[in-house]
């Protein structure tokens, strides 16, 4: 399985503020998810980015609010923008490449307060 | 559009017990099928999945699950629980084809007790 850094792992933030969540696998990947898990909640998926496109994001999620960046296929950043209190979430990226019929794998997550 | 219920949102047993964690999904098309579990301030760790084939996938730490097409469920179960199986267990279904995008249930605690 590849290994993936996700960065910060966590940080506490001021309202109104914006953060940058960085993604980096060891390996090249096909496609990036992001994923959100709000607190005692299960994980939400935010978008998915492939290299070279724009990321494809789901319902209830902007690209103003959570806009993401794959310049290559070992990287990928989300940010999330003007945060409030109920962007406080653990936030995972998710990688995954052919073959697709395999298990999903995860950072270990950034963990968001606002306050 | 897939959807995946988790029945139970908190689950106590105790130590040396048997339990059934039960997933039940809805999908229009073909799925894949996972269990994943979250310890506390933890990533997530995948127990076992079911792609194709036999329907009794066996995973890590002693689980298994069965997925049952008729009944559209993926219960997890383990014949004898132990104290450090105390977490969060997550089922996750994923598209066969396309998007391959996971959607999660909301998450069963087991909590064993001594």
């Amino acid at each position: 399985s590849a290994v993936i850094s996700q960065k910060p792992s966590r940080d506490i933030c001021q309202r109104g503020t914006s953060l940058t969540i960085q993604c980096q696998v060891d390996s090249q990947v096909t496609m990036m998810f992001w994923y959100r898990q709000q607190p005692g909640q299960s994980l939400t998926l935010i978008a998915t980015a492939n290299q070279g496109s724009e990321a494809t994001y789901e319902s209830g999620f902007v690209i103003d609010k959570f806009p993401i960046s794959r310049p290559n296929l070992t990287f990928s950043t989300l940010t999330v923008s003007n945060m409030s209190p109920e962007d406080s979430s653990i936030y995972l990226c998710s990688p995954k490449s052919p073959p697709m019929n395999t298990e999903a794998f995860f950072g270990q997550g950034t963990r968001l307060t606002v306050v | 559009a897939q959807s995946v219920t988790q029945l139970d949102s908190q689950v106590p047993v105790f130590e040396e017990a048997p339990v059934e964690l039960r997933c039940n999904y809805s999908s229009s098309v073909s799925v894949y099928l996972f269990w994943y579990v979250q310890y506390p301030n933890q990533g997530l760790q995948l127990l076992l999945k079911y792609l194709s084939g036999s329907t009794l996938v066996k995973g890590i730490n002693g689980f298994e699950a069965e997925f049952n097409k008729s009944q559209t469920s993926f219960h997890l179960r383990k014949p004898s629980v132990h104290i450090s199986d105390t977490a969060e267990y997550f089922c996750a279904v994923s598209e066969s084809s396309g998007t391959y995008k996971y959607i999660f249930g909301t998450g069963t605690r087991l909590k064993v007790l001594a």
